[in-house]
């Protein structure tokens, strides 16, 4: 059975850098789907960060690529985030999940969510 | 990019009543590419439904997502306690950009 973890520091100051790793049990991410970051705002909506494949190709929501980066290591079966200029804003349960992939009409696609891990919250404050 | 608006905001029904939620895109999604999820208090979202109306692995039959378009629904059609929770719908037509709807929570009456 496919288990996700995140984990990394609950609280970031403002203008620093966030950093999360994913680490994936009972799967080898090297077989195949693309693994995503997931980040919800306390009491709101879900939001699509962006998402790896085990080649290091990765797909980032344009409202955010400019400050994300997602890299994978095979060898320790994890995957991470990094989020640079942080404000309160950046504040969310930030989620890690895996989905899977097919090219439709000469075109990769990325599907929907499953499963997830249990999150972490991040709080950006001084 | 395709915005989901997903309504009701809210939906307030007694076990044992049908539940119907509605997920409306802003444009058509592709080969009708759409997931819902449920979300309880504390948990991460779990996938009930995708491609529309396929069930997800261990999903009981009550849940069931019809739709095509721009307009989706996800029906329950008989609610147990265990299905008050918050629901989202996906798409990924537009893949890899991947958006939301704002959810729809169904709460005891």
């Amino acid at each position: 059975q496919v288990h996700l973890q995140e984990s990394g520091p609950g609280l970031v100051k403002p203008s620093e850098t966030l950093s999360l790793t994913c680490g994936v049990s009972g799967y080898s991410i090297s077989s195949g789907y693309y693994w995503g970051w997931i980040r919800q705002p306390p009491g709101k909506g879900l939001e699509w960060i962006g998402s790896i494949y085990h080649s290091g190709n990765t797909y980032y929501d344009p409202s955010l690529k400019s400050r994300v980066t997602i890299s994978i290591d095979t060898s320790k079966n994890q995957f991470s985030l990094k989020l640079s200029s942080v404000t309160a804003a950046d504040t969310a349960v930030y989620y890690c999940a895996r989905h899977p992939h097919s090219m439709i009409r000469g075109v990769e696609m990325v599907f929907w969510f499953d499963p997830w891990g249990q999150g972490t919250l991040v709080t950006v404050s001084s | 990019e395709i915005v989901l608006t997903q309504s009701p905001g809210i939906l307030s029904l007694s076990p044992g009543e049908r539940a119907t939620l509605s997920c409306r895109a802003s444009q058509s999604v592709y080969n009708n590419y759409l997931a819902w999820y449920q979300q309880k208090p504390g948990q991460a979202p779990r996938l009930l439904i995708y491609d529309a109306s396929s069930r997800a692995t261990a999903i009981s039959d009550r849940f069931s997502g019809s739709g095509s378009g721009t307009d989706f629904t996800l029906t329950i059609s008989r609610l147990e306690p265990e299905d008050f929770a918050v629901y989202y719908c996906q798409q990924y037509g537009t893949s890899p950009a991947l958006t939301f709807g704002g959810g729809t929570k169904v709460e005891i009456k």
